[in-house]
Parts: structure tokens; sequence; C-alpha cells
């Protein structure tokens, strides 16, 4: 199976840079996904890591070490909208490449 | 809108009644997924079809619980003798073979009362 573990809660100041941290356990690691959901509205694509390193897009870049279990999401400068739940999840070929999913962590980008 | 299409988006429904929701995947799209998420939690995973053939079930999903794909295009969802932990939002996703992200729909938000 697949543990996967992120922060709950994190506050954030307009303009500035933040990162989300998920670590992961899983047998048949085929990819880690970011994705952002606003309060009530479907999750949205972020980013994809299945190789080690950081991929960058815009103004959030995402990082990837399989050999520690562990991603982040780098989140620069900062805007009100930014203010979502970050989704880390992860892709398993073991069990037919379905997406599990962490809990969660929710951002508050504060003025 | 060539996105992931749910129907209905609300369902309020009595306890014990049983209920129906409705996936339309991308069309070229032969995985389709379906999820459930509570209140300030991540989506967990029920079920995954690739085209019209159920390879994945999870051991969360009561026998109330049932899904199809028939012709392996739209997917039905359906919840029987409907209990108040049944409220969520149930969340359909779905990816090419060979594609990388999932893509989600807006979801059914049911409320069993």
């Amino acid at each position: 199976g697949q543990n996967i573990d992120q922060p709950t809660e994190m506050t954030a100041t307009e303009g500035a840079i933040v990162q989300i941290n998920c670590t992961y356990q899983t047998s048949g690691f085929n990819g880690l996904f970011w994705y952002q959901q606003h309060a009530g509205e479907a999750p949205t694509f972020l980013s994809y890591n299945v190789l080690d390193g950081l991929e960058e897009k815009g103004r959030f870049s995402s990082f990837l070490s399989r050999s520690k279990g562990y991603s982040y999401l780098l989140l620069k400068e900062l805007q009100m909208k930014d203010s979502a739940s970050y989704l880390c999840a992860v892709r398993d070929q073991d069990a037919g490449n379905m997406l599990t999913f962490g809990g969660g962590t929710r951002l508050m980008v504060k003025p | 809108d060539t996105g992931v299409s749910q129907d209905p988006r609300h369902k309020i429904t009595k306890r014990g009644q049983n209920v129906t929701f409705r996936c339309d995947p991308i069309s070229e799209h032969n995985r389709l997924y379906w999820y459930r998420q509570t209140l300030g939690q991540g989506p967990e995973f029920l079920t995954y079809f690739q085209n019209e053939a159920q390879l994945e079930k999870s051991r969360l999903l009561s026998d109330r619980f049932s899904a199809e794909r028939p012709k392996g295009s739209f997917s039905t969802l359906e919840i029987q003798r409907t209990e108040q932990g049944d409220s969520a939002m149930y969340l359909c996703a779905s990816s090419p073979t060979r594609g990388t992200e999932a893509f989600f729909g807006q979801g059914t938000r049911l409320t069993v009362v």
C-alpha cells in the first residue's frame, strides 16, 4: 500500500515563497503529482515528477527524490489567489497506475 | 466543453434511498477513476476502469457501492441504501492510457439526511 504525508496547514505572506513537503512510501512508484484545489472545486493539475530533480513551471516548481521518498512544491511570489489546498499524489504501477492522494495541505496566503 | 463532466452537481437524499451519479470522461481517455472526498481530506480512491473493464476496487468500498462503464464511455456510480456517512464529494477523473495527469470533473456533492 501507500502512505503519503504532508502538513495539514501552512500560512505565508503575499509575495513570499513557500515550500510544501510530501513524503511517501509506495511499492511501485510511477510518478508523483501535485494538484491545487480551491474550496468546493475540483483538483487541477500543477506538476508531475517521475525522475529525480526539479521541474519548474512559472511560479511553481516541484522537486522529487525517489531514494528518499520525498517531494516538495515550491510556490514563489505568492498571490492571494494561491490560497487553496495542495494535494500530493503518487501513482503506483503495482495498483493499476491509480493515484493515491495525501490529505492535502491547506495554504493560507495573508496580505 | 471537452473536460470531464459529472451529473448531478448536487444531490440530497434521504437515508436508505439509492442514488446514481454519472461521469462523462474526456472522449479519448481510456482510464476512468472514481474518488470520494470529505471535507478537509484528500480524495480517496474508490474504483478504476480501463475502457469497460473495472480493474481496481478499493477495499474500503462496501457492497452497497457499484460502478459500471458500459462500452468504455461514460460511467455510473450507484450507492444503495445510503447512509449519513456516505455524505461526501464524489469525484470522477480520466486519463489517457499513456498519459500523465488525471483530469478531474467538478464532482457530485452528496448529502444524506
